[in-house]
């Protein structure tokens, strides 16, 4: 079945680059997002990538897709403390678009 | 900026009593979805609507479990009786259209359900 995973935490120091990786089983996803959860709150999408692309930027974020690996990366620039939150990717596969997610990377971004 | 919205946004209640959820989607969006989201992990999807009908229930547990959406606007999650496990975030999302996964899911604030 499908399965997503990712690393659980990540600590960076203020105006560094945040990488949060993920990996993912089901090779005919189409579509793969990051979600940012700040405690307390729902999900938030930062962005999506479909997967006949292999990069994708927007502003601070740029997202990095190997589809022979299966694995995804998130790259944040010049990492605020306000970055300081909970990221999920997630997939979803042909024909549906029913999100299966991961565990989530906790970023702790410290001054 | 139209937002999904979902109450209570927080619960408590002992276990084997009833507890419901309420969700409204953004306007015009035709697809609902429930989520329970554990402590430490990632969303899981329980039941999804289009419009008034059920597409996907198939990880609703329908003995405790139901939910509705009679005019295919607003949404229903009830647990009857609730078990300690079930404390979680319970999420509700709204997407614009069905079948297309390259439509966004939106997410409401969610509602945090404590079982004692």
């Amino acid at each position: 079945g499908e399965d997503v995973e990712q690393s659980l935490f990540l600590s960076v120091r203020e105006g560094d680059s945040s990488v949060i990786n993920c990996t993912y089983t089901d090779s005919s996803s189409t579509y793969l997002y990051w979600y940012k959860q700040e405690p307390g709150a729902g999900l938030q999408l930062l962005t999506y990538i479909f997967s006949n692309m292999d990069m994708k930027q927007d502003q601070r974020l740029t997202v990095l897709l190997n589809k022979k690996d299966k694995h995804l990366s998130l790259r944040i620039a010049d990492t605020q403390t306000g970055d300081s939150a909970i990221y999920f990717c997630a997939e979803t596969g042909l024909r549906t678009d029913k999100l299966i997610f991961g565990t989530g990377t906790r970023l702790q971004v410290f001054p | 900026e139209a937002e999904v919205a979902q109450s209570p946004r927080y619960k408590i209640t002992e276990k084997s009593q009833a507890v419901a959820f309420w969700c409204d989607p953004i306007s015009g969006h035709a697809t609902l979805y429930w989520y329970r989201q554990i402590l430490g992990q990632g969303p899981e999807l329980l039941v999804q609507f289009q419009d008034e009908s059920v597409v996907d229930d198939s990880q609703l547990p329908k003995d405790r479990f139901s939910a509705e959406r009679l005019k295919g606007v607003d949404s229903t999650l009830k647990i009857q009786p609730a078990e300690l496990g079930d404390s979680a975030m319970y999420l509700c999302a709204s997407s614009l259209d069905m079948g297309d996964s390259q439509e966004t899911q939106y997410f409401g604030p969610g509602t945090r359900l404590l079982v004692l």
